[in-house]
């Protein structure tokens, strides 16, 4: 079985400085790993996935995220937080011997942007 | 880009009665997913479909049911609503990858609020 654990439910940095939401999981076998967001009252947009590929994986709005195995570790990054990026996060799982891409969901992690 | 609609943003409806969330995706994605999302529990899997009319029961099915006679579009049906089915649910489309669709990002709509009175 997988599973992702986020580590903060909530992060607050200023405008201006590094972001880091943590993320960490278990799976059985070598895993894909997507970082979404959402706005409020809105859907879930990909930022990035990890698909066996390089292990830093760069995606929108100069996010990034490092894949690392010896310590089942996905944290999102980014080195300059924007008002913009206040949203929630929600780190991803995906189980690698369906027909289809089952996600498995983090329970998300709300980053606040101050002034 | 993969456009997910939800029919309705809000919705209001009484308890024991018959709802349904519709949903269409037109980039003709073989996969089809409904979603709960409650606040400290993420996003839980209710069904998905991996192709017209074929269903799966996802994590937590109970009290719902799935129609899917066109490739585009993936209705939830709640059979008879009840309190504890006030939601955010959230659709999503993924294509098939061959026998392993795991790197396939999934793409969600804008998600219905339904409250039951």
């Amino acid at each position: 079985a997988q599973s992702v654990t986020q580590l903060d439910s909530h992060v607050s940095v200023s405008e201006g400085t590094p972001v880091l939401l943590r993320c960490n999981y278990s799976s059985s076998y070598s895993p894909s790993l997507f970082w979404y967001v959402q706005h409020p009252n809105k859907g879930l947009q990909l930022l990035l996935k990890y698909t066996s590929a390089a292990t830093l994986v760069k995606g929108i709005n100069g996010f990034e995220a490092e894949f690392k195995k010896s310590e089942t570790s996905f944290h999102l990054t980014k080195p300059s937080a924007h008002m913009s990026d206040a949203a929630e996060y929600f780190c991803v799982v995906s189980d690698r011997t369906g027909t289809a891409s089952k996600l498995t969901f983090g329970t998300g992690t709300r980053l606040q942007v101050t002034l | 880009d993969v456009k997910v609609t939800q029919s309705s943003r809000y919705l209001v409806k009484r308890t024991g009665e018959k709802v349904f969330l519709e949903c269409v995706q037109d980039m003709d994605h073989e996969n089809m997913f409904w979603y709960r999302q409650d606040p400290g529990l993420g996003l839980r899997l209710i069904y998905f479909s991996y192709d017209v009319k074929m269903k799966e029961k996802g994590d937590i099915p109970e009290g719902y049911s799935v129609s899917r006679e066109k490739k585009e579009r993936f209705s939830l049906i709640l059979e008879s609503a009840s309190t504890n089915q006030t939601s955010m649910y959230l659709c999503a489309s993924s294509l098939w990858a061959g026998g392993y669709g795991s790197n396939q990002p999934q793409h969600f709509g804008d998600g219905t609020r339904l409250s039951i009175l």
